[in-house]
């Protein structure tokens, strides 16, 4: 089945402790992003990925990082993780074959985060 | 910059009403216009999209056409059942890589 996978689903931690969200494809999409979902703000992306070892900032990159070493797997990383991060966070997918079916992103499950 | 301003909500319609959820945008260059629907507990899936201008999206008796004229991608259905109850967001995109969402409208249908 394609799928874009997302761990953990939930999450509690503490201010400062480092965390990793994983994100993995199985569809072979070149383009991969993340966008955190918050009340009355909708989605907002945080970095994008147009290949391996390509990788872009969103509109709200600050406190994040992203790596892209493998096509399939785009992890979300808080190295010091603060209350204001604390969110509902997803992870999309898309081929990058030119044109509007570029542009059909693929949503992840979503991963909910809690910074105390 | 890039934005979407979407309607407000919470909407509350009763089943096999009329369905209209305004969208309107600004945009440096020529979006791409998204509406996406999610559902409860589940990530956004794509509803219908257009590319240029006067294209019409449709999907599931959901329709959506784009107004450059107007700046808006307006969606409606003309009969709403229960299970279209999710919160539905429009977006757009000029370049393909990076998107621009709404807030949200959250929509409830009652039978």
């Amino acid at each position: 089945e394609a799928q874009v996978t997302q761990n953990p689903r939930y999450l509690i931690t503490v201010t400062g402790k480092k965390l990793t969200v994983t994100c993995s494809q199985n569809m072979n999409h070149e383009y991969m992003s993340w966008y955190r979902q918050d009340p009355g703000l909708g989605l907002r992306q945080i970095y994008y990925s147009m290949n391996v070892e390509v990788t872009d900032k969103g509109d709200v990159p600050e406190g994040y990082k992203v790596s892209r070493k493998e096509k399939r797997n785009f992890p979300l990383i808080l190295e010091s993780p603060s209350p204001n991060q604390t969110s509902l966070y997803f992870c999309a997918s898309s081929p990058l074959a030119g044109g509007p079916i570029r542009e059909t992103q693929y949503f992840g499950p979503g991963t909910r985060l809690l910074v105390l | 910059g890039d934005s979407v301003t979407q309607m407000e909500g919470p909407v509350t319609l009763s089943e096999e009403a009329f369905l209209t959820i305004n969208c309107t945008y600004t945009a440096t260059g020529y979006p791409s216009l998204f509406w996406y629907v999610q559902y409860p507990g589940e990530g956004l899936q794509l509803l219908l999209k257009a590319t240029k201008a006067d294209d019409k999206g449709s999907n599931k008796g959901f329709e959506a056409t784009y107004r450059k004229e107007t700046t808006s991608f307006h969606l409606e259905k003309g009969s709403v059942q229960v299970s279209d109850s999710a919160v539905y967001f429009c977006a757009l995109s000029v370049t393909g890589n990076q998107f621009y969402f709404g807030t949200g409208t959250s929509l409830t249908v009652i039978p």
